[in-house]
């Protein structure tokens, strides 16, 4: 079965670091997604994005966060300032008529 | 988007028959029944997905009622590998709409 992959699985920085969090959705999908989990509380959607564009965005994603389909195949992440807050798991998505996930990037903000 | 109420937790023995509820009773017309489940911090994995017929798949079985108030998803036989947690999500069929995950139904296959 096709599957989004995530790189890395996880990502260590220090807070006021950039990091871009990578994901490959699935090759013929047209509607990507970012969401996060923080330890112990629920998923939480960031982020839509369809046709080169953002298409919905949460209040989560705020200015410190974009996101980028520079070449076709992949989708990314980027948070410019880490904050502490900001370790969870991240997980990429990609859907044409189901919603698949990718595995997730365990993000540690020290 | 209806919200739902599902139990926090369930036990099931293995090989036996697990029976998640849940409960949507202001869900409109136009909004689908979806489950999803996560184990252990792995992505969500989408289960099966229904607007008012029963629907059945290779992984589950959903059961709608009659008014779509509730639904009950079923593991005809559940492993030791379903241990995970169950979301009920109700949601209209919109492309591009987002998911938005409950705690769900945090179900324990033990041996």
């Amino acid at each position: 079965e096709p599957e989004v992959t995530q790189t890395p699985s996880h990502q260590v920085t220090q807070m006021g670091q950039e990091v871009i969090l990578r994901c490959v959705p699935i090759s013929n999908h047209l509607y990507f997604y970012w969401y996060r989990q923080i330890l112990g509380q629920k998923v939480e959607f960031l982020v839509s994005f369809y046709n080169n564009e953002i298409s919905e965005k949460s209040e989560i994603f705020d200015d410190q966060f974009s996101v980028e389909r520079p070449d076709g195949s992949n989708f990314t992440l980027k948070i410019r300032s880490t904050k502490l807050e900001d370790s969870a798991m991240y997980f990429c998505a990609s859907k044409k008529e189901k919603l698949f996930f990718g595995s997730g990037t365990q993000l540690s903000v020290l | 988007d209806a919200k739902t109420t599902q139990p926090t937790s369930m036990d099931c023995a293995e090989g036996r028959a697990a029976n998640l509820p849940c409960n949507h009773s202001t869900i409109s017309g136009n909004e689908y029944v979806y489950w999803y489940r996560q184990i252990h911090s792995q992505g969500p994995q989408y289960i099966i997905h229904g607007l008012k017929n029963n629907e059945t798949n290779e992984m589950a079985s959903l059961i709608i009622t009659e008014d779509r108030k509730s639904s009950t998803l079923i593991l005809p036989h559940a492993t030791l590998r379903d241990t995970a947690v169950y979301y009920c999500i109700v949601r209209q069929r919109r492309d591009t709409d987002k998911l938005i995950f409950g705690t769900g139904t945090r179900l324990q296959v033990f041996p």
